[in-house]
């Protein structure tokens, strides 16, 4: 079935880039997603990329996308204390009603 | 903006009992969804909806029932808590016109004890 994997944690220091990877199943899948969670908060959408791109650049964030290895990645240039958060890949399932799987989260922390 | 609101933010049952975990948006979405989030794991879909009057289960719907009677409000019905219903759940929604962007509840933590 379905299934979007992610390491759990991710160090990095302030300042550094923050690359944080994702696997996915479902070759079908028509966008992909990148979420971050706040403590105590929802999930708020970062950006997303369309199947057929291989990368998308939104000021400091950088998509890349493998099809053909189903590798999804979230670069983070300048990363900041305030990047610290929960981090989660998301693929669109081709069901009828666009269900998102997600990943299990990857944590980012940024430290002095 | 209100968004999406859930009430309550916290919430400790005992076994056995039963509650409603409210969600109403004022988007005018047509989709709306309920997820929980276990530790360590990625959301799992409880039910979704993608009207008024329409509902359909998601990935782990036991134990859990749903309504829409209206396009603001889906709450989300525990009728017999269990200990494994113990999570953070959250409500999302979205328009339902092609890809677009869920809108994520600040989430309800429920403890079942």
């Amino acid at each position: 079935g379905e299934d979007v994997e992610q390491s759990l944690f991710l160090s990095v220091r302030e300042g550094d880039s923050s690359v944080i990877n994702c696997t996915y199943t479902d070759s079908s899948s028509t966008y992909l997603y990148w979420y971050k969670q706040e403590p105590g908060a929802g999930l708020q959408l970062l950006t997303y990329i369309f199947s057929n791109m291989d990368m998308k650049q939104d000021q400091r964030l950088t998509v890349l996308l493998n099809k053909k290895d189903k590798h999804l990645s979230l670069r983070i240039a300048d990363t900041q204390t305030g990047d610290s958060a929960i981090y989660f890949c998301a693929e669109s399932s081709t069901g009828g009603y666009n269900k998102l799987i997600f990943g299990a989260g990857t944590r980012l922390a940024v430290h002095p | 903006n209100a968004g999406v609101t859930q009430t309550p933010k916290f919430r400790i049952l005992k076994i056995g009992q039963s509650m409603t975990l409210q969600c109403t948006q004022d988007m005018n979405h047509n989709y709306m969804y309920w997820y929980r989030q276990d530790p360590g794991m990625g959301l799992k879909l409880i039910y979704y909806s993608v009207g008024a009057g329409i509902t359909d289960k998601g990935e782990v719907p036991n134990g859990y029932n749903v309504s829409r009677s209206t396009t603001e409000d889906f709450p989300l019905r525990l009728e017999l808590a269990a200990p494994s219903q113990t999570s953070v759940y959250f409500c999302a929604s979205r328009t339902g016109t092609g890809n677009e962007k869920l809108f994520f509840g600040s989430g309800t933590q429920l403890s079942v004890l």
